[in-house]
């Protein structure tokens, strides 16, 4: 199968920078996305195809092109972005895969 | 305004088949390259794509799983159906219906229901 590996968790004082990394096999050929959820939320689509944002996220939220990795920023990490994160990425044997998901705490 | 929203019941027992249906609005899954697609979490695991039927009927299911999952849909309701079979303890989670809006130039899911968390218990 294909994997997508996040760490566990990151922590971030308010103002700081989050980055969330996803790691994969020859990730720099898929086109990376990612979702914020909360509990007891419907997750939420924050950036999609590496750097892109749909309408009403905050330009705070963006993603790296990958080489090795992909990685989630996110710049001036306000309390209500606490969530956990998921990368995400289409793969033509597997399907949908998601990676393992990352705890953003907000210090 | 899309919206999706899941419903079932929140309990099943082992081996038993579940039926979650998606009802969504504010899009038309006749509309070329729209799909809906299932995904579920378990309790601290990570999310899991399950199944996707998009506006041609096609369907695509989880390779682990393709042998329990049956998708459905039904245009003039507006509604998707998962059944699942032969439910296991291991398989309570919450189960999330999200659309992809053009299949297949693009591959990422934008909007969301609330998810429906289902216990598998005796």
């Amino acid at each position: 199968s294909y994997v997508l590996t996040q760490p566990p968790s990151v922590s971030v004082a308010p103002g700081q920078t989050a980055r969330i990394t996803c790691a994969g096999d020859n990730i720099g050929s898929k086109t990376v996305h990612w979702y914020q959820l909360k509990p007891g939320q419907a997750p939420v689509l924050v950036v999609y195809d590496y750097n892109d944002r749909p309408s009403g996220i905050p330009d705070r939220f963006s993603g790296s092109i990958p080489g090795t990795t992909a990685t989630l920023i996110i710049n001036r990490v306000e309390a209500g972005d606490e969530a956990d994160y998921y990368c995400q990425v289409w793969d033509s044997t597997y399907d949908w895969v998601f990676g393992g998901g990352t705890k953003l705490t907000v210090l | 305004q899309v919206t999706l929203r899941e419903s079932g019941p929140a309990l099943v027992k082992p081996t038993q088949t579940l039926t979650l249906t998606c009802t969504f609005s504010g899009f038309s899954l006749t509309t070329s390259g729209m799909c809906v697609s299932w995904i579920r979490q378990s309790p601290g695991r990570a999310l899991e794509w399950l199944a996707l039927i998009d506006w041609e009927d096609d369907k695509y299911y989880s390779t682990s799983l393709k042998t329990r999952l049956t998708v459905s849909k039904d245009t003039s309701k507006n509604q998707v159906v998962l059944t699942m079979s032969d439910m296991d303890p291991l398989d309570t989670a919450t189960y999330y219906c999200a659309r992809i809006r053009q299949w297949p130039a693009t591959v990422y899911f934008d909007y969301w229901g609330q998810g429906r968390l289902v216990t598998v218990s005796s």
